[in-house]
């Protein structure tokens, strides 16, 4: 079936530099786009959404790109800090709320 | 606010036993609650929904008879795993859904902090 998955499993990253995390999708049909992070023994934390009928968001040091052409979706992270170590999901909103969540990329920050 | 409580924390059981997760919505009304279920370094994998006052919706491959999930009020839902065997160690996380304000329209889910079981 269709599903949410990354093109990298592993990011290192420099602290102060900007972080990029991509996803790929496959299902066209999808209209909500989540990205969640989580952190060691923990549940996902919200960190930013998107709409379809958005092609980019900006939240707090944090930006979301979304390219339905190619179903792309990206997460930036600017001046990445030690506490933004965490692994990284983006989650597909499908039917009836479900949400389906890609494979996730291990972002680590080097001081 | 939005806030999402899972008890235990984690738990350790014997072979056998069952054990109940607790998913609780402490600020906010959940009409929909959500199981997920994530291995070591694995993606969350989702194994039903749960609507209040109604039966479970199962995903494919996920045995009703063995995770038994109940949604008695709009901020509880809990998840029995009935004769736990090794293979069902996990975490566990639940997530719930609003049921108003910005999360009806964006289908924002609210995660717990996860249980983490392991059956000896």
């Amino acid at each position: 079936g269709e599903s949410v998955g990354l093109h990298l499993p592993t990011l290192s990253v420099q602290e102060g530099d900007n972080s990029i995390i991509n996803c790929a999708y496959s299902n066209s049909a999808s209209d909500y786009f989540i990205w969640y992070k989580q952190e060691s023994g923990k549940g996902p934390q919200f960190i930013i959404d998107i709409r379809s009928n958005m092609d980019k968001r900006q939240g707090q040091r944090v930006t979301v790109l979304l390219n339905k052409t190619v179903k792309h979706l990206s997460l930036q992270i600017a001046a990445t800090q030690p506490g933004d170590s965490a692994v990284y999901f983006c989650a597909e909103n499908t039917n009836d709320y479900k949400l389906s969540f890609g494979a996730g990329t291990t972002v680590t920050v080097r001081a | 606010g939005a806030v999402v409580s899972q008890h235990p924390s984690w738990v350790i059981c014997k072979s056998g036993t069952s054990v109940k997760i607790e998913c609780r919505s402490l600020d906010f009304q959940a009409t929909t609650m959500f199981w997920y279920r994530q291995f070591p370094k694995q993606s969350l994998m989702l194994m039903a929904t749960s609507n209040e006052g109604s039966k479970a919706t199962y995903e494919q491959g996920v045995e009703k008879d063995k995770f038994l999930i109940n949604h008695a009020s709009l901020t509880l839902s809990t998840l029995t795993v009935t004769s736990a065997h090794p293979e069902d160690s996990s975490f566990y996380i639940c997530s719930a859904r609003g049921t108003s304000g910005r999360a009806v329209g964006y289908n924002e889910q609210f995660f717990g902090p996860g249980t983490r079981l392991t059956v000896l």
